[in-house]
């Protein structure tokens, strides 16, 4: 049974570019969670998604970050017109059922370095 | 919202040693409090939960105690091993009826040391 997939594992970005991160939960998980971590810091929640739906985005930027869970296809978390600070490590995590309390298993995470 | 305040931020211990890390919450509405193992450049990896309706979960050497009252919830490792070294999280679930996104701590380096 895969585990959470993430890619690319790496990522470099010129100021202005576009990151587009991708996600595929494990096998049976409907809910996905994408979080960032900068360097030496915890995790901080950005989106939760289920298929075709935006559950909470309330950590997500206002401007320039945007997610999507296609009905087929993994998540997308995109980044336009990246800067600096945008450089970290994003992980997405996926559960399994609806409710309050499900256990998230994390992906490999992605780091984006931004030049 | 939900804010979750971890200590110590560093511990060494010598290897067999117990380990102990406390967390704190905020909001009493939370439920759910796991722990996560995070090696240097690798995923966050659960290594326990506990869940509001008991105050106690244990797991060979790694015990995680709540006190719903209080707030705050602890992580116990014993007879640590150099493996155990790592950046430990603990987390909260501050459930709104939208979803359960984690809230974590800002994290524990441990290092055990021969």
């Amino acid at each position: 049974n895969a585990g959470v997939m993430q890619n690319p594992r790496h990522l470099v970005r010129r100021r202005g570019q576009e990151a587009r991160l991708r996600c595929s939960p494990m096998k049976g998980h409907s809910h996905v969670y994408w979080y960032r971590q900068l360097p030496e810091e915890g995790l901080k929640f950005m989106v939760y998604l289920q298929k075709e739906n935006i559950i909470d985005e309330s950590g997500m930027p206002k401007e320039r970050f945007s997610a999507e869970f296609p009905k087929e296809g993994p998540s997308i978390l995109r980044i336009q017109q990246v800067v600096r600070g945008d450089s970290a490590a994003y992980f997405c995590a996926s559960s399994g059922t609806s409710g309050t309390t499900d256990t998230q298993y994390f992906g490999p995470g992605t780091r984006l370095t931004v030049l | 919202g939900e804010n979750v305040e971890q200590h110590p931020s560093t511990l060494s211990v010598q290897e067999g040693d117990s380990a102990v890390i406390k967390c704190t919450y905020s909001d009493s509405a939370s439920n759910y409090f796991p722990w996560y193992k995070q090696e240097l450049g690798k995923r966050p990896q659960l290594i326990i939960d506990i869940r509001s309706n008991v105050g106690e979960k244990k797991d060979q050497r790694i015990a995680v105690t709540l006190n719903k009252t209080a707030k705050h919830f602890s992580l116990h490792i014993t007879e640590t091993q150099p493996e155990d070294s790592a950046v430990y999280f603990c987390a909260a679930n501050p459930f709104t009826g939208g979803g359960n996104k984690l809230t974590f701590g800002t994290g524990t380096q441990l290092k055990v040391e021969l």
